[in-house]
């Protein structure tokens, strides 16, 4: 059974830095891996899609990569802004047509 | 940008009631799907849909629960009888068909909050 793992729970950085959000999951037979925002009480926003046979996407500041082997996704954020603050979900598919998400990341960006 | 609708945004009822949420996919997007985020959990798949029938539902997806393609818009989701662990918040999601299949990504709107009392 696919799950998956986000670390860190919880993030607090100053504005300007560079950070990285990390998701690992168990089962490396995947089809994709979606990146997402999801601000407080809202819905969720995709950041970045990445196909299983990519190595990384990249959109603005946001890069995304993929390991599949290894079962590992990083998202890269570039000098960050308060803006980012949000919690940050990572999602694969599998070989069935449903996301499996997980824990999320929340990210506080402070002047 | 074309978008996922929900209506509504929030809906209160009571433990026992017959709940209905409606959204409105992508208009040329052709899988649609139904996940819920309980407060402080993960965001977990409900049921996917396509071609008139379901295709796929998580052992959430009991027979209370039902989804129903009414008219070429609209995407619905029914509880029959709320329980109070049914409180959650319920997305819908939309997906084209492209060549590549399931390659493509997930949209999702912007959510139901449920609160059953």
């Amino acid at each position: 059974k696919q799950e998956v793992t986000q670390i860190p729970a919880a993030l607090s950085v100053p504005e300007g830095e560079n950070l990285v959000l990390n998701c690992s999951f168990t089962d490396s037979a995947i089809y994709n891996l979606q990146w997402f925002r999801q601000d407080p009480g809202k819905g969720l926003t995709s950041l970045l899609l990445i196909q299983s046979s990519q190595r990384e996407q990249t959109s603005g500041r946001l890069n995304a990569s993929l390991d599949k082997s290894s079962g590992r996704s990083t998202l890269y954020i570039a000098a960050s802004q308060p803006g980012d603050s949000a919690t940050y979900l990572c999602a694969v598919k599998g070989n069935t047509d449903k996301l499996i998400f997980g824990t999320g990341t929340r990210l506080q960006v402070f002047p | 940008e074309p978008e996922v609708t929900q209506t509504p945004s929030h809906q209160v009822t009571q433990m026992g009631q017959e709940v209905i949420l409606r959204c409105v996919p992508i208009s040329n997007h052709l899988y649609f799907y139904w996940y819920r985020q309980i407060l402080g959990q993960k965001v977990e798949f409900l049921v996917s849909f396509y071609n008139n029938e379901i295709s796929e539902k998580s052992e959430i997806f009991d027979d209370q629960f039902s989804v129903e393609r009414p008219d070429g818009s609209n995407f619905t989701l029914k509880i029959r009888s709320t329980k109070l662990e049914d409180s959650a918040m319920y997305f819908c999601a939309s997906r084209a068909t492209l060549d590549r299949g399931w390659y493509n990504e997930q949209f999702f709107g912007p959510g139901t909050r449920l609160t059953v009392l």
